[in-house]
């Protein structure tokens, strides 16, 4: 697709339940980013894939927090037993490739909003 | 780990006119990166400008430039001849060397007419 989408674009559920947030990164893009944004709050990062794997996990919030990628294309960003201080903008972004080796802009989806009854 | 600072929760500036947003961050590191991102009520991110910390020159990107200060840790965000469309959140950020991206909590910027 031209960019990153997200979906669903907007996620009503009750406390205790699960959720999955799907992103589908650019074609191409090896990097992928899932970042939380609260209100009035900058982006938490969360988690980044390089290829499917994760090599640091540790941003994520808690052990109900699960991200998995496949094929190197989409991901899935799981929260089980969901709290209501999971309500937030949950962003994700890819680029082509790790930051860290040279540096590729991150371009980012419209996010999923996430309001936890 | 890294923090980053912006200590302009809101800021208006008048069309045409030149604003500068204010962001200081923390790091040990001495390679690293820092970005402004503008995020208009689409919520889509918008890099704006980035700045490798090795590099000091200031990075320029046609109307938008900032003044990096390394020694002070300092990453301000200039926006001159200012537009109705440049009116969003905007948001500082770092990335260190192991992919960690670390933003601040944001500046609400309305450009006025």
């Amino acid at each position: 697709g031209a960019g990153v989408s997200q979906s669903p674009s907007n996620k009503v559920t009750e406390k205790g339940k699960d959720v999955e947030l799907r992103c589908d990164p650019i074609s191409g893009h090896t990097a992928l980013y899932w970042y939380r944004q609260s209100l009035g709050q900058g982006l938490e990062f969360l988690i980044y894939f390089q290829g499917n794997s994760a090599p640091d996990k540790s941003g994520l919030p808690s052990d109900r927090f699960s991200a998995e990628r496949t094929g190197g294309s989409v991901s899935t960003l799981t929260i089980q037993r969901t709290q209501q201080e999971d309500s937030a903008v949950y962003l994700c972004a890819s680029s082509l490739g790790t930051l860290a080796v040279s540096y590729n802009e991150q371009f980012f989806g419209p996010g999923t909003r996430l309001t936890v009854l | 780990a890294q923090t980053v600072t912006q200590s302009q929760p809101e800021m208006s500036v008048q069309e045409a006119e030149t604003v500068t947003l204010s962001c200081t961050y923390d790091t040990s590191e001495n390679n690293y990166y820092l970005f402004w991102y503008k995020q208009p009520p689409s919520r889509q991110m918008i890099l704006v400008i980035r700045q490798e910390a090795y590099k000091q020159q200031n990075a320029t990107e046609n109307r938008f430039s900032v003044n990096f200060q390394k020694a002070a840790k300092s990453f301000s965000l200039k926006i001159s001849d200012s537009q109705l469309g440049d009116t969003a959140m905007y948001f500082c950020a770092s990335l260190n060397p192991s992919n960690q991206f670390y933003f601040g909590t944001g500046t609400s910027l309305t450009v006025i007419p």
